[in-house]
């Protein structure tokens, strides 16, 4: 059973700490997405990568969080330093851009900083 | 800028009636999906719509795509407990834009 893999589950950091969040796509699939999710401003698309390039992550603080994919089998999403605001539940999702974009989402990681 | 307006936002839904979901959006996409994610977990994929007219079904639910009207609906028949999620509609534009979600709860 094929299934996106995102670690940690849970974070809880401090202000002004690194965070780093890893996503493993599901095997062959050629499109990986980067989504943060808070009650307030709902689903927002931060970043995606195609064939590993990145196209497009103008939702995104360029500030503080950067994205990339070192391989086919890894995407990551780092924020320094982080924020309060920052608190959210961060999604990774994969696709097979062919005819659709049917995404499958990954579990999630529930990120806290205090 | 791509909008997706859902209605309504919160749904009580009493067990073995009825309901319908309404998606609006301001493209003029043909493809729709929609998603349910249940409390503290992920989303999982309920229908991809790719065309217009298109209508799939699974269970109790429903949903249809009208491009010309730029409106889906995710119609649910005879509402069973098992249905209380959060249901998101997103569009295709070279990405896909999510709507605020629909939060279901269905009581006795």
């Amino acid at each position: 059973d094929a299934r996106v893999t995102q670690t940690p589950r849970h974070k809880v950091t401090e202000m002004g700490q690194e965070v780093t969040m890893r996503c493993q796509p599901i095997l062959g699939h050629n499109t990986v997405f980067w989504y943060r999710q808070t009650m307030m401003q709902g689903l927002e698309l931060l970043a995606y990568f195609r064939n590993r390039a990145p196209l497009d992550d103008s939702g995104m603080p360029k500030d503080r969080f950067s994205a990339e994919m070192p391989d086919a089998t890894l995407a990551t999403l780092k924020i320094q330093p982080s924020e309060p605001r920052d608190s959210a539940v961060y999604f990774c999702a994969s696709g097979l851009y062919a005819r659709s974009y049917e995404q499958y989402f990954g579990p999630g990681t529930r990120l806290t900083v205090t | 800028e791509l909008k997706v307006e859902q209605n309504p936002l919160f749904l009580s839904m009493q067990e073995g009636k009825n309901y319908t979901i309404y998606c609006n959006y301001s493209t003029t996409s043909d493809r729709l999906y929609w998603y349910r994610q249940d409390p503290g977990k992920s989303l999982e994929s309920l229908f991809v719509l790719l065309s217009n007219g298109a209508v799939k079904q699974e269970g109790r639910l429903m949903a249809s795509l009208d491009t010309k009207a730029r409106l889906s609906t995710l119609h649910i028949t005879a509402a069973v407990h098992d249905l209380s999620a959060t249901y998101f509609c997103a569009v295709e534009e070279y990405k896909l834009s999510f709507g605020a979600g629909t939060t279901v709860t269905v009581r006795a």
